[in-house]
């Protein structure tokens, strides 16, 4: 079956505008999760929506980034007034319900952020 | 932080067993052992994971101490396409627990023909 997929693959931007960053999750999946990776930080986790319950933003490194999750599916990662610093692969995972925490997360290919 | 410690790199032989070490000397009780690994410039793939007994799957097999303070990630016949970062990372279920992975900066596994 299709996989998690992300749209953009790459995007190019200029400093100070705004970025959309869409999530396609597996189907029935009701566990989504947002993490990004850059090359001086790693691999760190942004924001989690688990069926209608209020997101897990911690990770969220500013105001500017947002994210929404649209009918427990379609998940699009918002970032505004872009800096040179969220210049990053953006990662989408999702999970199938089931013992809270538990379980494999599937990966998107990512989004790859660059802000000139 | 991550609660993990892995060495940076390692080399194998292609054909023969990888043995990636993982320390996690600071894991709790219902804290889980998962490690995924990801390949150039893709996203993580998720490996295997465990509690308390050893476990192991088509991909490979995880070997966790008696005291739980680390294990052993053990792919049984390195092929080249096995090259990739490899993470450790520990994490509780439970109630409310999100499941959010903490990644620290893992072992670079370079398998050698």
């Amino acid at each position: 079956g299709a996989g998690v997929s992300q749209s953009p693959s790459n995007k190019v931007t200029e400093k100070g505008k705004d970025v959309e960053l869409r999530c396609d999750p597996i189907s029935g999946h009701t566990a989504l999760y947002w993490y990004r990776q850059s090359l001086g930080q790693g691999l760190e986790f942004l924001i989690y929506f688990q069926g209608n319950s209020a997101p897990d933003k911690s990770g969220l490194p500013s105001d500017r980034f947002s994210a929404e999750r649209t009918g427990g599916s379609v998940s699009t990662l918002t970032i505004q007034r872009t800096q040179q610093e969220d210049s990053a692969v953006y990662l989408c995972a999702s999970r199938k319900s089931g013992l809270a925490g538990v379980g494999e997360q599937f990966f998107g290919p990512g989004t790859r952020l660059t802000v000139l | 932080d991550a609660k993990t410690t892995q060495p940076p790199s390692m080399d194998c032989a292609e054909g023969r067993a990888a043995n990636l070490p993982c320390n996690h000397s600071t894991i709790s009780g219902n804290e889980y052992v998962y490690w995924y690994r990801q390949i150039h410039s893709q996203g993580p793939q998720y490996i295997i994971h465990g509690l308390k007994n050893n476990e192991t799957n088509e991909m490979a097999s995880l070997i966790i101490t008696e005291d739980r303070k680390s294990s052993t990630l053990i792919l049984p016949h390195a092929t080249l396409r096995d090259t990739a970062v490899y993470y450790c990372i520990v994490g509780s279920p439970g109630s409310g627990n999100t499941g959010k992975l903490i990644f620290g900066q893992g072992t670079t596994l370079q398998v050698k023909p």
